[in-house]
């Protein structure tokens, strides 16, 4: 069975600290990657997401991810984080059917 | 693009009486929607697939007559929780994508609570 781990449940920085949020997945196949923000009182956003290619991906807001297939990881990172970044990320998986398994999400609260 | 919404936004009845959820994609036509479930402070359990015209799929666990879905058209689903109890209170979130596409587009969610 599919499963998503994020191992970082709280994460507290400063601003212009630099993030990175693992998320490692169990699944022998080929997997869609996806990483989801949910900032407070709003829906769940799209971050970015990996199906095939370059395995460093780019997304919105400054964020990027890379997919490392030999360790079945796809790490979120930031350089410099901003106070706007205080959000729960969730790291999900996709593998030949439509669902998402989601992991348990990391909260993060940035200070100024 | 692809924004899908949710109706209501928070919704608190009795013990034993029915509740109805909508989802609606807003300017796509959604294939294929998705019903979530959401504890405080964890992560989004899947409770079922439905494609439009077709019968909900459900996740093992999800009680098939408790939580009706019903996914009639390419834009509209709804989820009834009938015969609420004070466990199933939660925050309930919807998703959809469309054809040959693997991104879900996620909705605000609906705040249940059950007295």
């Amino acid at each position: 069975a599919q499963s998503v781990s994020q191992h970082n449940h709280h994460v507290i920085l400063s601003e212009a600290a630099s993030l990175e949020l693992g998320c490692n997945y169990s699944y022998g196949g080929t997997v869609n990657l996806f990483w989801y923000v949910q900032y407070p009182g709003q829906h769940l956003q799209l971050l970015l997401k990996y199906f095939s290619g370059d395995p460093l991906v780019k997304g919105i807001k400054g964020f990027e991810a890379e997919f490392i297939k030999s360790k079945f990881s796809f790490n979120l990172r930031k350089p410099s984080v901003q106070w706007s970044d205080t959000a729960e990320y969730f790291c999900a998986v996709k593998g030949n059917t439509d669902k998402l398994i989601f992991g348990t999400g990391t909260r993060l609260q940035v200070f100024p | 693009g692809a924004v899908v919404s949710q109706h209501p936004s928070w919704v608190i009845c009795k013990s034993g009486t029915s509740v109805k959820i909508e989802c609606r994609s807003l300017d796509f036509q959604a294939t294929t929607m998705f019903w979530y479930r959401q504890f405080p402070k964890q992560s989004l359990m899947l409770m079922a697939t439905s494609n439009e015209g077709s019968k909900a799929t459900y996740e093992q666990g999800v009680e098939k007559d408790k939580f009706l879905i019903n996914h009639a058209s390419l834009t509209l689903s709804t989820l009834t929780v009938t015969s609420a109890h004070p466990e199933d209170s939660s925050f309930y979130i919807c998703s959809a994508s469309y054809r040959n596409t693997d991104t879900q587009y996620f909705g605000p969610g609906t705040r249940l609570t059950v007295l």
